[in-house]
């Protein structure tokens, strides 16, 4: 056990929808990362927050947001969902910065219909 | 740009086989970080060894043995008498700071380990 929780750890929708995952990092750590991984573009990284701020983003698309709260947990909102977006979308967390081993959830499945 | 190569898709050993596995990176950065992780059939992602630039040192763990030159920019990793429950994918990261850390995955090696 990572210590990292993701829900929900499946996701069923339709195109044009919009979900929202959840990631609780483990506890102590400030960094939360973002990726999605999918079969034909293997891990990619979306996005990086560090104590609530954003500190690097990868290959997010516009219609993907995120942020962190006070309490350290965040949010990945994907709206406008295409066929295109289902996909393993991972958590991570680290103590600190970048150049920490990060500590990944268990993801959330997104198939989009 | 920073990159990480792993070009083995997949690789298949019979159990007790040594094997070892690819991962050549690109980065202009003199400072970075280099990791593995793990993914078995189950999906979770677990760290195996970050490496830092300026440690060139091999490093062992029980039958884990990882190996860094920064003249060939490579950092292999080595399992000896592979087991079964090595079985994965496994993944090399670049983690460089240039201004703002970014965590670059290489497309993966499945490992099988047949019985």
């Amino acid at each position: 056990d990572s210590g990292v929780t993701q829900t929900p750890k499946h996701l069923i929708t339709a195109t044009g929808q919009r979900v929202t995952l959840r990631c609780s990092p483990r506890s102590g750590d400030l960094s939360v990362y973002w990726y999605q991984q999918s079969l034909d573009q293997g891990l990619q990284f979306l996005i990086h927050y560090y104590n609530g701020e954003e500190r690097a983003k990868g290959n997010i698309l516009e219609r993907f947001s995120a942020q962190q709260f006070p309490d350290l947990h965040s949010e990945l909102n994907l709206s406008s969902l295409e066929l295109g977006d289902s996909a393993l979308y991972f958590c991570a967390s680290s103590a600190r910065g970048g150049n920490q081993p990060q500590h990944f959830g268990d993801g959330t499945r997104l198939s989009i219909l | 740009a920073q990159k990480v190569t792993q070009a083995q898709t997949e690789i298949s050993v019979v159990e007790k086989e040594d094997v070892t596995l690819d991962c050549v990176y690109e980065t202009r950065d003199t400072t970075y970080y280099l990791f593995w992780y793990k993914q078995p059939p189950s999906g979770e992602l677990v760290f195996l060894i970050r490496r830092n630039s300026f440690d060139e040192q091999n490093e062992i763990s029980g039958r884990y043995s990882w190996n860094f030159q920064k003249s060939t920019s490579s950092f292999n990793f080595t399992i000896t008498a592979s087991q079964v429950v090595d079985s994965a994918v496994y993944f090399c990261a670049l983690s460089v700071p240039s201004g703002t850390y970014k965590y670059i995955f290489g497309t993966g090696t499945r490992l099988k380990v047949l019985a």
